[in-house]
């Protein structure tokens, strides 16, 4: 067991440009989630797979973040046109099925917009 | 209204002191509840889970649930430097985890 795996780690990037994020989970866990965290916050809750299936989207997510998991192994998190507000660590956790099975995250990846 | 609360903090203990951090929900559905550490600049780091009322106990750390007060807390026995970190409190509903703001603790040598 390699735990959560996420790359790259850091990414600098100018506004307006497009950005991919990846994260592998942990092999035998159906549930992956993307969370974003910002400076004296909570992770805010992005998206949800169980499987290959996208099963739930935050509202207040933009059109602009889109999210895949093909196969149901690893994730990409994709943001378009990026701005500023974006900056944020990006965390991937994955989990077993069931509501006493905890979230195991990733070392995250740091996106900074300039 | 969050569906966890925090106090923010920062709270400061000496080390060898007991650190007491708390948590409140407001979603009476919710089952499983749990601590996760973080250290500046790092990912969340799962310490302790929870899922029935009362006490469990880990080492250093109890977890305490009051399912009808809708109330979880973390102690921390003999503190150390090492504690000195964020703490999160999450409870997960169904599929759905939600994290408080997190607990800023330092621990004074």
């Amino acid at each position: 067991d390699t735990g959560v795996s996420q790359n790259p780690r850091h990414k600098i990037t100018k506004r307006g440009q497009n950005v991919t994020f990846r994260c592998d989970p942990i092999s035998e866990h159906n549930r992956l989630y993307w969370y974003r965290q910002t400076l004296g916050q909570g992770p805010e809750f992005l998206t949800y797979f169980q499987n290959e299936a996208q099963l739930e989207k935050s509202r207040l997510l933009s059109d602009r973040f889109s999210a895949e998991r093909p196969k149901g192994s690893f994730s990409t998190l994709e943001i378009q046109r990026t701005e500023q507000g974006d900056s944020a660590m990006y965390l991937c956790a994955s989990s077993l099925l069931g509501d006493r099975s905890p979230l195991h995250f990733g070392n995250g990846t740091r996106l900074t917009v300039t | 209204q969050k569906e966890v609360e925090q106090n923010s903090g920062p709270l400061s203990v000496p080390e060898g002191a007991i650190a007491s951090l708390n948590c409140t929900y407001s979603d009476r559905g919710s089952q499983s509840f749990f601590w996760y550490r973080q250290y500046s600049g790092k990912s969340p780091e799962l310490i302790m889970s929870i899922y029935s009322n009362g006490d469990k106990e880990d080492g250093r750390f109890t977890a305490q649930l009051n399912k009808a007060s809708q109330y979880v807390s973390l102690l921390i026995r003999d503190s150390q430097p090492s504690d000195s970190a964020t703490y999160l409190c999450a409870s997960c509903t169904g599929n759905q985890f939600y994290f408080g703001t997190g607990t800023s603790l330092t621990v004074i040598p």
